[in-house]
């Protein structure tokens, strides 16, 4: 069954680094996310990423936020600066059409922020 | 934006009993309303999905039902087991951006009891 991967399972870094999160999306699907979830906490949508632009994004996703899809196959997430709020779980999934179709979650990027 | 209640934040049920959790949207607009299970450090794996023009929709032992006009759906899962301990989120689709991002509840602890 495909399945959507992500890199790194688990990152540790220091307040202020650059951050990317690495995400291949199921091949033949069309749109992509990215979902947060603090510990113990819902999922929060932060992007989605439709026809090689930004879809819509949330008040989450402020400017030291940013994600491309550089190859056609990878998706990612940069954090430009990151603060220790900023430690969660980054869940990318993708969806293969617009009306229906299941969204699919990758395994999820741990990050730490110390 | 859509916004999603979810209720109860945890539920403890003996084993074989039924267990029952609610979730109310905003967004009228709203038309496809899944669930996830997530295990703990795992990513959400959806078990059941229902779409507004329908009432009622069964697998096994999950059912969901969906009342539009009430703008509520609950998910019913009876004669439970250990195993389908986890946190249970709802989440609904509206028509917003174009790549129609889900809104999630705030989960629901289910603990089934030997």
């Amino acid at each position: 069954e495909p399945e959507v991967t992500q890199t790194p399972s688990h990152q540790v870094t220091q307040m202020g680094q650059e951050v990317i999160l690495r995400c291949v999306p199921i091949s033949n699907h069309l749109y992509f996310y990215w979902y947060r979830q603090i510990l113990g906490q819902k999922v929060e949508f932060l992007v989605s990423f439709y026809n090689n632009e930004i879809s819509e994004k949330s008040e989450i996703f402020d400017d030291q936020f940013s994600v491309e899809r550089p190859d056609g196959s990878n998706f990612t997430l940069k954090i430009r600066s990151t603060k220790l709020e900023d430690s969660a779980m980054y869940f990318c999934a993708s969806r293969g059409q617009m009306n229906t179709g299941e969204l699919f979650f990758g395994e999820g990027s741990r990050l730490t922020v110390l | 934006g859509e916004n999603v209640e979810q209720h109860p934040s945890t539920l403890s049920v003996q084993e074989g009993d039924s267990a029952v959790i609610k979730c109310t949207y905003s967004d009228s607009a709203s038309n496809y309303f899944p669930w996830y299970k997530q295990e703990l450090g795992k990513r959400p794996q959806l078990i059941i999905d229902i779409r507004s023009n329908v009432g009622e929709k069964k697998d096994q032992r999950i059912a969901v039902t969906l009342n539009k006009t009430a703008k509520h759906f609950s998910l019913h899962i009876t004669e439970t087991q250990p195993e389908d301990s986890a946190v249970y989120f709802c989440a609904a689709r509206g028509l917003q951006g174009s790549a129609r991002q889900l809104t999630f509840g705030s989960g629901t602890q289910l603990t089934v009891l030997p």
